[in-house]
């Protein structure tokens, strides 16, 4: 078993629908979680960060942790094209130290 | 302000050969870390340097070494090349005690 699990999609909306993208993890010693996104070819971009259990919101993002159950999720409101990507969780238990990645789901927003 | 650079963009290598790969910081990091991203995976940590200093080290066999130079440019050495280390290879870059890494983008690497 991975010790982070992400499904790899791919994961079709339409314009303007909200997305739920979420992964589950092993390691109760992580503390801080993370979700990057990839465009193609590209590297990985830091989307949002978090170290606590609860929610937390930036534009039309927002991460939520659940500890007691090791799940964290990210959504996305009033998707747009340009939200088409791979979207990956990553994990760790000091952030400044190895993370531990989930493989990737890809994301495609119908216009 | 340039980001985290990387070179080559794309490398060709046959098995058995060496290859060196090397990456530029963002202005005023610190720590690099090298991870290997295989096709549809995520990334995986290979090592962290900081202060010259290999600092903590994944899942990875002694083929792959590196070097952090004082400028905190650093390089990756993979030798004895194998089919299976093509993919893509990233730098990314932090200061010490941050919770940010910026990752550059990447040199993919085939290996024929």
């Amino acid at each position: 078993q991975k010790e982070v699990e992400q499904d790899p999609g791919p994961l079709s909306v339409p314009e303007g629908a909200i997305v739920s993208l979420n992964c589950t993890y092993s390691n109760s010693a992580f503390q801080y979680f993370m979700w990057y996104r990839q465009y193609s070819r590209k590297g990985p971009e830091l989307l949002m960060y978090t170290y606590s259990s609860g929610n937390k919101e930036d534009g039309r993002f927002t991460a939520q942790v659940d500890k007691s159950s090791k799940y964290i999720s990210l959504f996305i409101r009033d998707s747009q094209p340009s939200d088409s990507a791979t979207y990956l969780c990553a994990m760790g238990v000091d952030s400044n130290y190895q993370l531990i990645w989930g493989a990737g789901t890809k994301l495609i927003i119908k216009p | 302000d340039a980001g985290v650079t990387q070179s080559p963009t794309h490398l060709i290598k046959t098995r058995g050969q060496q290859v060196t790969l090397r990456c530029s910081p963002k202005s005023g990091h610190d720590t690099v870390s090298w991870y290997q991203q295989a096709l549809g995976q995520g990334p995986q940590f290979i090592f962290q340097y900081y202060e010259e200093e290999e600092r903590q080290r994944g899942n990875f066999p002694d083929r792959f070494s590196g070097h952090q130079f004082p400028n905190y440019s650093s390089e990756l050495n993979v030798n004895a090349l194998l089919l299976g280390d093509s993919a893509l290879y990233l730098c990314a870059s932090s200061l010490v005690g941050a919770d940010e890494q910026f990752f550059g983008p990447g040199t993919r690497l085939t290996v024929l």
